[in-house]
């Protein structure tokens, strides 16, 4: 499988800062880009995805940047609160592929 | 359903015993996919079905594990002669085609001592 590489490993932010979590790909093919989140004790849950015809797609306090020249991508967490402290996962998948490649992680705590 | 079941949510057994892990995925669903979350660590992919075509078991990590989808609805895991190494939370999801937009079940943490 192709890596997709997520950094930081762990992020810890104050209330109300902004949280960034990056993600680099090697495969060009890769064509839909989502994040999920996931508390403990849960399965990952999709937040947001992006394809790479835009640039960046903003839901709520959640924004992901797409840098398609750079094959990057980026999820920022606005306003950040302490429910937002969970593992967040970035994946990049292909048309033709139906098993999407996982980043390792990144386990974000928002302190009060 | 209305989202994707799993059971048991916790499983303690002894090295060498064979454990089966069940998976319910949301209705009308077709694909499905097995994946392995050790401590600390990403998603690891262990196989994926497809309807009725032959499952993508690329991601096993050795004879010992496999998995079988009946009526192209539930889903079993079975891990043969279980090692400590094993234990893990796997985590099922399923979708309506592709990979996009997954639903995953709360997992099963299994424990092996």
């Amino acid at each position: 499988q192709q890596q997709v590489k997520q950094s930081p490993q762990s992020l810890i932010v104050q209330k109300g800062g902004i949280s960034i979590i990056n993600c680099a790909y090697e495969n060009t093919a890769f064509d839909y880009f989502p994040w999920y989140q996931q508390f403990p004790g849960k399965g990952p849950a999709l937040l947001i995805a992006i394809r790479p015809d835009v640039s960046e797609k903003k839901e709520g306090r959640f924004t992901i940047s797409f840098n398609k020249s750079a094959k990057q991508f980026s999820l920022h967490i606005m306003d950040s609160q302490p429910g937002d402290s969970a593992t967040y996962f970035c994946a990049a998948s292909t048309g033709g592929s139906y098993i999407p490649t996982f980043g390792r992680g990144t386990s974000l705590i928002v302190h009060p | 359903g209305a989202g994707v079941s799993q059971s048991p949510s916790n499983k303690v057994t002894e090295k060498g015993k064979d454990v089966e892990l069940r998976c319910d995925p949301i209705s009308g669903h077709t694909a499905l996919y097995w994946y392995r979350q050790s401590l600390g660590q990403g998603l690891e992919f262990l196989i994926y079905f497809q309807g009725n075509s032959a499952p993508d078991k690329s991601g096993l990590p050795s004879d010992r594990f496999s998995a079988e989808r009946t009526g192209g609805s539930v889903s079993t895991l079975t891990i043969q002669r279980t090692q400590q190494e094993d234990s893990a939370v796997y985590l099922c999801a399923s979708s309506l085609d592709r990979a996009d937009g997954y639903t995953f079940g709360s997992g099963t943490r299994l424990t092996v001592v």
